[in-house]
Protein backbone atom coordinates (compact mmCIF):
# COMPACT_ATOMS: atom_id res chain seq x y z
CA UNK A 1 0.00 0.00 0.00
CA UNK A 2 1.39 3.27 -0.79
CA UNK A 3 1.30 5.72 1.56
CA UNK A 4 2.99 8.33 -0.72
CA UNK A 5 1.64 8.58 -3.83
CA UNK A 6 2.87 11.07 -7.01
CA UNK A 7 0.24 10.29 -9.76
CA UNK A 8 1.95 11.86 -12.45
CA UNK A 9 4.95 10.07 -13.16
CA UNK A 10 5.98 13.09 -15.91
CA UNK A 11 5.01 16.69 -16.26
CA UNK A 12 6.04 18.70 -19.18
CA UNK A 13 6.12 22.71 -19.14
CA UNK A 14 7.19 25.66 -20.89
CA UNK A 15 10.46 27.77 -19.73
CA UNK A 16 9.09 30.55 -17.92
CA UNK A 17 5.97 29.57 -16.83
CA UNK A 18 4.59 27.85 -13.65
CA UNK A 19 5.36 24.09 -12.74
CA UNK A 20 3.02 22.64 -9.87
CA UNK A 21 4.21 19.02 -9.12
CA UNK A 22 1.54 16.72 -6.70
CA UNK A 23 1.68 14.37 -3.99
CA UNK A 24 -1.01 12.31 -1.86
CA UNK A 25 -0.96 10.64 1.54
CA UNK A 26 -2.97 8.76 3.56
CA UNK A 27 -1.50 8.34 6.73
CA UNK A 28 -2.62 11.12 9.08
CA UNK A 29 -0.04 10.68 11.05
CA UNK A 30 2.32 12.09 8.99
CA UNK A 31 3.38 15.69 10.01
CA UNK A 32 7.20 16.79 7.93
CA UNK A 33 6.97 16.64 4.41
CA UNK A 34 9.85 17.51 2.21
CA UNK A 35 10.44 17.59 -1.53
CA UNK A 36 14.24 16.16 -3.05
CA UNK A 37 15.09 17.18 -6.75
CA UNK A 38 17.52 14.32 -8.16
CA UNK A 39 19.41 14.45 -11.48
CA UNK A 40 20.37 10.92 -13.59
CA UNK A 41 23.06 8.92 -12.06
CA UNK A 42 22.94 11.48 -9.00
CA UNK A 43 21.62 11.24 -5.04
CA UNK A 44 18.74 13.59 -4.40
CA UNK A 45 18.62 17.09 -3.12
CA UNK A 46 16.49 18.26 -0.44
CA UNK A 47 14.41 21.09 -1.63
CA UNK A 48 12.31 22.41 0.61
CA UNK A 49 10.10 20.93 3.49
CA UNK A 50 6.87 21.90 5.28
CA UNK A 51 5.77 21.08 9.06
CA UNK A 52 2.30 20.18 9.20
CA UNK A 53 1.51 23.11 11.69
CA UNK A 54 1.68 25.18 8.42
CA UNK A 55 0.18 25.33 5.12
CA UNK A 56 2.77 27.02 3.07
CA UNK A 57 6.58 27.29 2.76
CA UNK A 58 8.18 29.76 0.36
CA UNK A 59 12.16 29.71 -0.25
CA UNK A 60 12.67 31.90 -3.58
CA UNK A 61 11.35 30.14 -6.67
CA UNK A 62 9.78 27.17 -4.90
CA UNK A 63 6.86 26.83 -2.91
CA UNK A 64 5.07 24.06 -1.23
CA UNK A 65 1.57 23.78 0.25
CA UNK A 66 0.14 21.62 2.35
CA UNK A 67 -3.55 20.74 2.49
CA UNK A 68 -3.78 18.58 5.92
CA UNK A 69 -7.85 17.57 5.10
CA UNK A 70 -7.32 16.20 1.45
CA UNK A 71 -4.14 15.21 2.36
CA UNK A 72 -2.33 16.91 -0.46
CA UNK A 73 0.36 18.64 -1.08
CA UNK A 74 2.22 20.27 -3.80
CA UNK A 75 5.31 21.90 -5.21
CA UNK A 76 5.31 25.13 -6.88
CA UNK A 77 8.26 26.71 -9.28
CA UNK A 78 8.07 29.65 -10.67
CA UNK A 79 9.33 30.66 -13.07
CA UNK A 80 10.45 27.41 -14.24
CA UNK A 81 13.96 26.81 -15.44
CA UNK A 82 15.81 24.76 -18.03
CA UNK A 83 17.80 23.63 -14.58
CA UNK A 84 14.75 22.43 -13.27
CA UNK A 85 14.06 19.40 -15.63
CA UNK A 86 14.79 16.26 -13.42
CA UNK A 87 12.55 13.97 -11.18
CA UNK A 88 11.12 14.84 -8.18
CA UNK A 89 10.82 13.29 -4.91
CA UNK A 90 8.23 13.82 -2.46
CA UNK A 91 8.62 12.27 0.69
CA UNK A 92 7.23 12.53 4.36
CA UNK A 93 7.62 11.37 8.10
CA UNK A 94 6.26 11.04 11.12
CA UNK A 95 3.97 8.94 13.36
CA UNK A 96 5.93 5.20 13.36
CA UNK A 97 8.31 6.14 11.03
CA UNK A 98 8.94 9.37 12.34
CA UNK A 99 12.73 9.68 10.97
CA UNK A 100 12.06 7.19 8.77
CA UNK A 101 11.38 8.64 4.68
CA UNK A 102 8.22 7.35 3.01
CA UNK A 103 8.97 8.34 -0.76
CA UNK A 104 6.75 9.21 -3.63
CA UNK A 105 7.68 7.51 -6.75
CA UNK A 106 9.00 10.59 -8.42
CA UNK A 107 7.48 12.89 -11.47
CA UNK A 108 9.94 14.01 -13.86
CA UNK A 109 9.92 17.68 -14.50
CA UNK A 110 10.56 18.61 -18.22
CA UNK A 111 11.10 22.28 -18.91
CA UNK A 112 10.86 23.19 -22.55
CA UNK A 113 12.84 25.86 -23.90
CA UNK B 1 25.51 22.48 4.59
CA UNK B 2 25.77 19.39 5.10
CA UNK B 3 27.31 16.69 3.04
CA UNK B 4 27.75 13.78 2.82
CA UNK B 5 30.67 12.36 0.73
CA UNK B 6 29.65 9.22 -1.32
CA UNK B 7 32.45 6.86 -3.07
CA UNK B 8 32.77 5.12 -5.47
CA UNK B 9 30.55 7.23 -7.71
CA UNK B 10 30.89 4.58 -10.60
CA UNK B 11 32.18 0.69 -10.18
CA UNK B 12 31.81 -2.22 -12.32
CA UNK B 13 33.11 -6.00 -10.65
CA UNK B 14 32.97 -8.84 -11.53
CA UNK B 15 30.31 -11.42 -10.77
CA UNK B 16 31.38 -12.89 -7.41
CA UNK B 17 33.36 -9.99 -5.90
CA UNK B 18 32.90 -7.81 -2.97
CA UNK B 19 32.33 -4.08 -3.48
CA UNK B 20 32.35 -1.94 -0.30
CA UNK B 21 30.59 1.51 -0.90
CA UNK B 22 31.44 4.56 1.66
CA UNK B 23 29.29 7.31 2.72
CA UNK B 24 31.65 9.76 5.05
CA UNK B 25 29.78 13.15 6.78
CA UNK B 26 32.40 15.54 5.90
CA UNK B 27 30.93 18.22 8.51
CA UNK B 28 28.13 16.94 10.39
CA UNK B 29 27.83 13.83 12.67
CA UNK B 30 25.47 11.20 10.87
CA UNK B 31 24.24 9.38 14.08
CA UNK B 32 21.83 7.46 11.59
CA UNK B 33 22.56 6.70 8.27
CA UNK B 34 20.06 5.23 5.72
CA UNK B 35 21.10 2.91 2.80
CA UNK B 36 18.87 3.43 -0.38
CA UNK B 37 18.89 1.23 -3.78
CA UNK B 38 17.18 3.08 -7.12
CA UNK B 39 15.52 0.29 -9.69
CA UNK B 40 15.26 1.85 -12.92
CA UNK B 41 11.91 4.51 -13.44
CA UNK B 42 11.59 3.82 -9.44
CA UNK B 43 11.67 5.37 -6.34
CA UNK B 44 14.38 5.36 -3.68
CA UNK B 45 14.06 1.87 -2.04
CA UNK B 46 15.17 1.73 2.09
CA UNK B 47 17.23 -1.24 2.30
CA UNK B 48 18.56 -0.50 5.97
CA UNK B 49 19.13 1.73 8.30
CA UNK B 50 21.75 1.63 10.39
CA UNK B 51 22.81 3.82 13.94
CA UNK B 52 26.16 4.69 15.00
CA UNK B 53 27.64 1.85 17.29
CA UNK B 54 25.03 -1.10 17.12
CA UNK B 55 23.81 -3.80 14.26
CA UNK B 56 21.84 -2.16 11.08
CA UNK B 57 18.02 -2.55 10.72
CA UNK B 58 17.65 -4.09 7.89
CA UNK B 59 13.63 -3.82 5.71
CA UNK B 60 11.84 -7.12 4.67
CA UNK B 61 13.48 -8.36 1.95
CA UNK B 62 17.20 -7.62 1.88
CA UNK B 63 19.97 -10.18 3.06
CA UNK B 64 21.66 -8.51 5.75
CA UNK B 65 24.42 -11.33 4.79
CA UNK B 66 24.65 -9.76 1.48
CA UNK B 67 24.30 -6.17 2.10
CA UNK B 68 26.84 -5.78 4.89
CA UNK B 69 26.43 -1.96 6.62
CA UNK B 70 29.07 -1.03 9.06
CA UNK B 71 28.77 2.05 10.79
CA UNK B 72 31.97 1.93 13.33
CA UNK B 73 32.00 6.04 13.46
CA UNK B 74 29.73 9.34 13.89
CA UNK B 75 30.95 10.34 10.17
CA UNK B 76 31.44 6.92 8.61
CA UNK B 77 29.36 4.35 6.99
CA UNK B 78 29.90 1.44 4.85
CA UNK B 79 27.86 -0.75 2.32
CA UNK B 80 29.39 -4.16 1.04
CA UNK B 81 27.57 -5.89 -1.80
CA UNK B 82 29.28 -9.36 -1.15
CA UNK B 83 29.39 -11.92 -3.67
CA UNK B 84 27.88 -9.49 -6.14
CA UNK B 85 25.19 -10.98 -9.21
CA UNK B 86 24.33 -8.80 -12.50
CA UNK B 87 21.03 -8.43 -10.75
CA UNK B 88 22.96 -6.50 -8.26
CA UNK B 89 23.65 -3.78 -10.39
CA UNK B 90 21.77 -0.98 -9.56
CA UNK B 91 22.16 2.38 -8.01
CA UNK B 92 22.96 2.83 -4.20
CA UNK B 93 22.66 6.09 -2.23
CA UNK B 94 23.42 6.78 1.44
CA UNK B 95 21.94 9.41 3.51
CA UNK B 96 22.47 10.60 6.69
CA UNK B 97 20.61 12.03 8.86
CA UNK B 98 21.25 15.60 10.36
CA UNK B 99 18.98 16.24 13.18
CA UNK B 100 20.85 20.03 13.20
CA UNK B 101 18.69 20.88 10.58
CA UNK B 102 16.03 18.29 10.49
CA UNK B 103 17.14 17.02 7.34
CA UNK B 104 18.73 14.27 5.21
CA UNK B 105 21.54 15.08 3.24
CA UNK B 106 22.09 12.21 0.77
CA UNK B 107 25.38 11.20 -1.06
CA UNK B 108 25.78 11.44 -4.56
CA UNK B 109 25.28 7.92 -5.38
CA UNK B 110 27.36 4.86 -6.76
CA UNK B 111 26.29 3.70 -9.70
CA UNK B 112 27.17 -0.41 -9.70
CA UNK B 113 27.27 -2.60 -12.69
CA UNK B 114 28.26 -6.49 -12.26
CA UNK B 115 29.31 -8.42 -15.05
Amino acid sequence: DQQVKQNSPSLSVQEGRISILNCDYTNSMFDYFLWYKKYPAEGPTFLISISSIKDKNEDGRFTVFLNKSAKHLSLHIVPSQPGDSAVYFCAASGGDSNYQLIWGAGTKLIIKP
Amino acid sequence: GAVVSQHPSRVICKSGTSVKIECRSLDFQATTMFWYRQFPKQSLMLMATSNEGSKATYEQGVEKDKFLINHASLTLSTLTVTSAHPEDSSFYICSGEDRRNYGYTFGSGTRLTVV
